[in-house]
């Protein structure tokens, strides 16, 4: 079974800190991604890579930034955490070839006070 | 027009009935298709993928038609355990491009 892993399920941050999420993958998956979930918005991409040290914009990218330095670990940094990125954060991976399923993280709920 | 667009519902069924769910997709180049159940304050995860030719997975069928765009789920005889949101997606240029749909909620009754 694929095994997305991530460092924390919930995290409480204050506005101005650098936050880190950490998510690995044991399935030697190429691509990888980060969403944040809102109530009413559904899964929106923030980041995604195909492959190591590469990296692309998702949908809303503002505010975040990622690194990928091993194929298994990608990571979302929050360069000054504000309350508007107050979320549930998941990550997921894939393969680069096939039909190209996701697999989830459990998730991160991030609350920046 | 939203990309991937279901019906929220709720659907309210009791135990053992058959419930199907339907999903339209703006995108004709799309090539990838799922359905993920996602329960509250958890992860999606993947139900199955969906095929041109249809497929089924027990209770779950899926069938894809795409000439009209359209992807459907159905759910026979209901457990309570299938209560849960439902997510449609899709998937373009080689899974870097995937539209998440925003879910139709299940609720199975005893």
């Amino acid at each position: 079974d694929v095994k997305v892993t991530q460092s924390s399920r919930y995290l409480v941050k204050r506005t101005g800190e650098k936050v880190f999420l950490e998510c690995v993958q044991d399935m030697d998956h190429e691509n990888m991604f980060w969403y944040r979930q809102d109530p009413g918005l559904g899964l929106r991409l923030i980041y995604f890579s195909y492959d190591v040290k590469m990296k692309e914009k998702g949908d809303i990218p503002e505010g975040y930034s990622v690194s990928r330095e091993k194929k298994e670990r990608f990571s979302l940094i929050l360069e000054s955490a504000s309350t508007n990125q107050t979320s549930m954060y998941l990550c997921a991976s894939s393969t680069g070839t096939g039909d190209f399923a996701q697999y989830f993280g459990p998730g991160t709920r991030l609350t920046v006070l | 027009r939203k990309e991937v667009e279901q019906d929220p519902g709720p659907f309210n069924v009791p135990e053992g009935a058959t419930v199907a769910f339907n999903c339209t997709y703006s995108n004709s180049a799309s090539q990838s298709f799922f359905w993920y159940r996602q329960d509250c304050r958890k992860e999606p995860k993947l139900l199955m993928s969906v095929y041109s030719s249809g497929n089924e997975d027990g209770r779950f069928t899926a069938q894809l038609n795409r000439a009209s765009q359209y992807i459907s789920l159905l759910i026979r005889d209901s457990k309570l355990s299938d209560s849960a949101t439902y997510l449609c997606v899709v998937s373009v240029t080689g899974g870097f491009k995937t539209i998440f749909g925003a879910g139709t909620r299940l609720f199975v009754k005893a």
